[in-house]
């Protein structure tokens, strides 16, 4: 119930395009969910983060999809570029205290966006 | 770039070595973790520390062991390593709060450790 499942694992886009990055879970107390990005030789940044009370968020070309009822957010970057390419990895928490506060990430998904 | 310092930056040893690896941080966080990176697991969480000499186990905590004796350093020992140790270690640090427009649990990330076990 603790797991965060991410698809898909790789994704190849044009440049220009659409990348699209969905996660689910199953724990319903979970109300913190961000979006970490991650270049090869770096650490993971954050790079967007959405709570349930919207079910949608923007920042520049990034958006959260939330879909409280499915259990399922989703991250689209919309006009896809080279410098996008990089390891993206949903995450999820209960609250911010105790061990619940904890992130438990998904497996991740290698984004190639091709010039 | 969050003022966090991961030593060393890479390490080979062999099987059975002790091993530790340290991070540290010039933010004053209260929260500090510790993950392993692996080729299809993602990010999975080892231990981490919500204050000096507080620490707790996470996923995959065995074989592994913390110490922090002060707010800006958390220590990660292999006792004994494997190979199956191999990984990318990353340390990561936190502040958790609601106020402001300051999000929850936003976590900084060192730039790692690679580590390998012959």
């Amino acid at each position: 119930q603790q797991q965060v499942k991410q698809s898909p694992q790789s994704l190849i886009v044009q440049k220009g395009g659409i990348s699209i990055i969905n996660c689910a879970y199953e724990n319903t107390a979970f109300d913190y969910f961000p979006w970490y990005q991650q270049f090869p030789g770096k650490g993971p940044a954050l790079l967007i983060a959405i709570r349930p009370d919207v079910s949608e968020k923007k920042e520049g070309r990034f958006t959260i999809s939330f879909n409280k009822s499915a259990k399922q957010f989703s991250l689209h970057i919309m006009d896809s570029q080279p410098g996008d390419s990089a390891t993206y990895f949903c995450a999820a928490s209960v609250g911010y205290g105790g061990s619940q506060g904890n992130l438990i990430f998904g497996k991740g998904t290698k984004l190639s966006v091709k010039p | 770039d969050a003022g966090i310092t991961q030593s060393p930056r890479h390490k080979v040893t062999e099987t059975g070595t002790p091993v530790t690896l340290r991070c540290h941080q010039t933010e004053n966080h209260r929260y500090m973790y510790w993950y392993r990176q692996d080729p299809g697991h993602g990010l999975r969480l080892i231990h981490y520390s919500y204050g000096v000499k507080d620490t707790d186990k996470g996923e995959v905590s065995d074989g592994y062991s913390v110490s922090r004796s002060k707010t800006e350093d958390f220590l990660l020992t292999l006792e004994s390593a494997t190979s199956s140790q191999t990984s990318v270690y990353f340390c990561a640090i936190s502040e958790r709060g609601t106020s402001g427009r300051r999000a929850y649990n936003e976590q900084f990330f060192g730039p790692g450790t690679r580590l390998t076990v012959l």
